[in-house]
């Protein structure tokens, strides 16, 4: 079975600030991982997947994240925090035991992420 | 449409009575999902269609969740008689075909009272 480990609830970061929030990963076959936002009373947002290739993946609103696979990690991180980046990031792994494209995604526990000025 | 629409985005019920929810993908996406999302931020898998069949639903409680996608309609998830421990978010999401990432639908509170 798939999981994913987000070790800390909160992160606080001041703005203009690198940010980075951490997520590890335990999977039987190679990984495909995400990272998803949501901001309150809303749905979530994908920002960025990493799949195959390059370990440095770039996303939407300046994020990236960097796939270590001897960690087993895919942490976020961003180089200059805004106050408006304060939401709730999850990292999720896409599920390998059936083929097709609807294998589900089996999610973290969620890091609450707040940028202060 | 470009985003999974979700209807409606509050529902209040009362124990033992039925829950509707409903789902509209977005166009060209052949996969849709279903999940819950309770306490605080815990995502629970409730079941994935490929068009209009089922993909995988592992995670559907038997007794009281059915779920559908029929051509030409929304997708919908039903819960009958609801308990209070239903009270949550569920969310909808589609992907493409050959797509690794699913997008989200803004969610149904679901209360029950």
């Amino acid at each position: 079975a798939q999981s994913v480990a987000q070790p800390e609830d909160q992160v606080n970061v001041a703005e203009g600030n690198p940010l980075t929030v951490k997520c590890t990963y335990s999977v039987s076959g190679n990984p495909y991982l995400f990272w998803y936002v949501q901001y309150p009373n809303r749905g979530l947002q994908f920002l960025l997947k990493y799949i195959t290739g390059d370990n440095l993946v770039k996303g939407s609103y300046g994020f990236e994240a960097e796939f270590n696979k001897s960690q087993t990690s895919f942490h976020l991180k961003k180089p200059s925090a805004l106050v408006s980046d304060s939401a709730l990031y999850f990292c999720a792994v896409r599920d390998l035991g059936l083929t097709g494209g609807g294998n589900k995604l089996t999610f973290g526990t969620g890091t609450q992420l707040k940028v202060e000025l | 449409g470009e985003e999974v629409a979700q209807t409606p985005k509050h529902l209040v019920r009362g124990e033992g009575q039925k829950a509707k929810l409903y789902c509209a993908p977005i166009k060209g996406h052949s996969y849709v999902f279903w999940y819950q999302q309770v306490l605080k931020n815990e995502f629970k898998f409730l079941i994935s269609f490929q068009n209009e069949n089922v993909f995988d639903e592992t995670g559907m409680p038997k007794e009281r969740f059915s779920a559908k996608c029929l051509p030409n309609s929304p997708c919908s998830l039903e819960i009958q008689a609801t308990k209070l421990e239903d009270s949550a978010v569920y969310f909808c999401a589609s992907s493409r075909p050959s797509g690794r990432e699913a997008f989200f639908g803004q969610g149904t509170r679901l209360t029950v009272v």
